[in-house]
C-alpha cells in the first residue's frame, strides 16, 4: 500500500546513545517532515525538507539532525539521546493538494522512543 | 508567529450527544485550516479541511467552518458514536512556508455507550 513507512516502531535508548529514525514514502512527494508529539503539546515540527537536497529547521531542532537521502527517504538522527527526547516521532510527506484525499499530507504510523 | 489554540480535554460525552471542539488561530497570512484525528496507537488522518473564508469542510458527519472574522475553525458533530473516541488536532498551514503544519495541542474525546 502506498504511504509513509517509519522504522522502528518502538525503541528504548540509554542517555548518550545515538540512533537514526528512518522514513520512506512511495508517493513521489517533494516535501517531507519530522514532528514530535508530546502530551498536551500537540505535534511540533523538528525539521523539514521542502524538496530533495534541501533541509530546514522547524520549531524544535536542537539535539537532532536530518538527511534527505533521496526523494523517497528522510532520516532523523539523535547524536546523543537525552530523556527530554522521549516522545512519539511522526514523519509526514506532502504532495500536491489538488485531488489528494489526504489534503496533501500523509503521516506515518509513528516511532515511540523512550530515553532512560 | 502563527499558532493554534484548542479547547482543553479530555471531553467525555454519551453516545448520540452533540460535539463541539473549539479551535482558534493566529496567522500572519491567509492559512488553510485542518482537523486531524488520531485513533489510539495510530498516526494522524485528515478529517476535513478548508482553504478560504466561509468554506465548510465536512467528513463522516463532522463539520467545521472557516471563520476569518473570529479566526476560528470549530469542529462539530450532531451525534457522536463510541467509534469517534480519539484525539482531535486542529492545524493550519500557510502558503510559501514550505507546507509546514502548525498544530494545536489536541483534544481527547471519549464517547461512552
Amino acid at each position: 500500500n502506498a504511504g509513509v513507512t517509519q522504522t522502528p516502531k518502538f525503541q528504548v535508548l540509554k542517555t548518550g546513545q545515538s540512533m537514526t529514525l528512518q522514513c520512506a514514502q512511495d508517493m513521489n512527494h517533494n516535501s517531507m517532515y519530522w514532528y514530535r508529539q508530546d502530551p498536551g503539546m500537540g505535534l511540533r515540527l523538528i525539521y523539514y525538507s521542502a524538496s530533495e537536497g534541501t533541509t530546514d529547521k522547524g520549531e524544535v531542532p536542537n539535539g537532532y539532525n536530518v538527511s534527505r537521502l533521496n526523494k523517497r527517504e528522510f532520516s532523523l538522527r539523535l547524536e546523543s539521546a537525552a530523556p527530554s527526547q522521549t516522545s512519539v516521532y511522526f514523519c509526514a510527506s506532502r504532495g500536491r493538494d489538488r485531488g489528494s484525499p489526504m489534503g496533501g499530507y500523509t503521516f506515518g504510523s509513528g516511532t515511540r522512543l523512550t530515553v532512560v | 508567529g502563527d499558532s493554534v489554540t484548542q479547547m482543553e480535554g479530555p471531553v467525555t460525552l454519551s453516545e448520540e450527544a452533540f460535539l463541539t471542539i473549539n479551535c482558534t488561530y493566529t496567522a500572519t497570512g491567509y492559512p488553510s485550516l485542518f482537523w486531524y484525528v488520531q485513533y489510539p496507537g495510530e498516526g494522524l488522518q485528515l478529517l476535513l479541511k478548508a482553504t478560504k473564508a466561509d468554506d465548510k469542510g465536512s467528513n463522516k458527519g463532522f463539520e467545521a467552518t472557516y471563520r476569518k472574522e473570529t479566526t476560528s475553525f470549530h469542529l462539530e458533530k450532531g451525534s457522536v458514536q463510541v467509534s469517534d473516541s480519539a484525539v482531535y488536532f486542529c492545524a493550519l498551514s500557510e502558503r510559501n512556508q514550505g507546507g509546514k503544519l502548525i498544530f494545536g495541542q489536541g483534544t481527547e474525546l471519549s464517547v461512552k455507550p
